[in-house]
């Protein structure tokens, strides 16, 4: 009863770098999502895909990019990773209005 | 733009006590609103989702309530247990696509 996995759980980067945040699901849901958390802010849609396929863009995309995979796997990317990147990322997943959230990914740009 | 709040940031309360966590959002159009939980250093835990037709959910020990026309929200927490200390947050989601803009959250403490 894994639920959402995200890989890896941290991450120290220096400007500039890339790097890929992998999630996976093993609960057959179609919509998946990318969140960050920054201190004193709640948590902040970057990308979701409502299904297999498919990427829309949420509050805040700059400077990310997001791929598919298949139905259990959706990546978020760094392409030039800044230190106003630095932050947690939670992927989440779901079917209807339930959401089921990974225990996340502390990333720090240096 | 939605803009979610929460108030208050954090709160300590020894352990038995009733409270209310409060959350209140900018634009009252909205689908649905979701309670969530957060343990440090974890991912976040569904509580209760009112839809905006509803006036409350109940579970167990807890009660949302929503006012959609005054744009306010509470949670109350009966018989508070230290397990209750974490961190809470309300989201909204406006269209029904599950596309949910997040309060700052209240950091609850239940002291023994």
């Amino acid at each position: 009863n894994a639920g959402v996995t995200q890989t890896p759980k941290f991450q120290v980067l220096k400007t500039g770098q890339s790097m890929t945040l992998q999630c996976a699901q093993d609960m057959n849901h179609n919509s998946m999502y990318w969140y960050r958390q920054d201190p004193g802010m709640g948590l902040r849609l970057i990308y979701y895909s409502a299904s297999e396929g498919t990427t829309d863009k949420g509050e805040v995309p700059n400077g990310y990019n997001v791929s598919r995979l298949n139905k259990r796997e959706f990546s978020l990317r760094l392409e030039s990773a800044a230190p106003s990147q630095t932050s947690v990322y939670f992927c989440a997943s779901s079917e209807g209005y339930s959401q089921t959230f990974g225990q996340g990914t502390r990333l720090t740009v240096v | 733009k939605q803009e979610v709040t929460q108030i208050p940031a954090a709160l300590s309360v020894p352990e038995g006590e009733n409270l209310v966590l409060n959350c209140s959002f900018t634009d009252s159009a909205i689908y649905n609103l979701q309670w969530f939980r957060q343990d440090p250093g974890k991912g976040l835990t569904s509580l209760l989702l009112i839809q905006s037709s509803q006036r409350e959910q109940t579970s167990g020990r807890l009660n949302a309530s929503l006012d959609k026309s005054s744009g306010r929200s509470t949670l109350y927490i009966a018989a508070s247990q230290p397990g209750d200390s974490a961190t809470y947050l309300c989201a909204v989601d406006q269209t029904g696509a599950n596309n949910l803009f997040f309060g700052t959250g209240t950091r609850l403490t239940v002291i023994p």
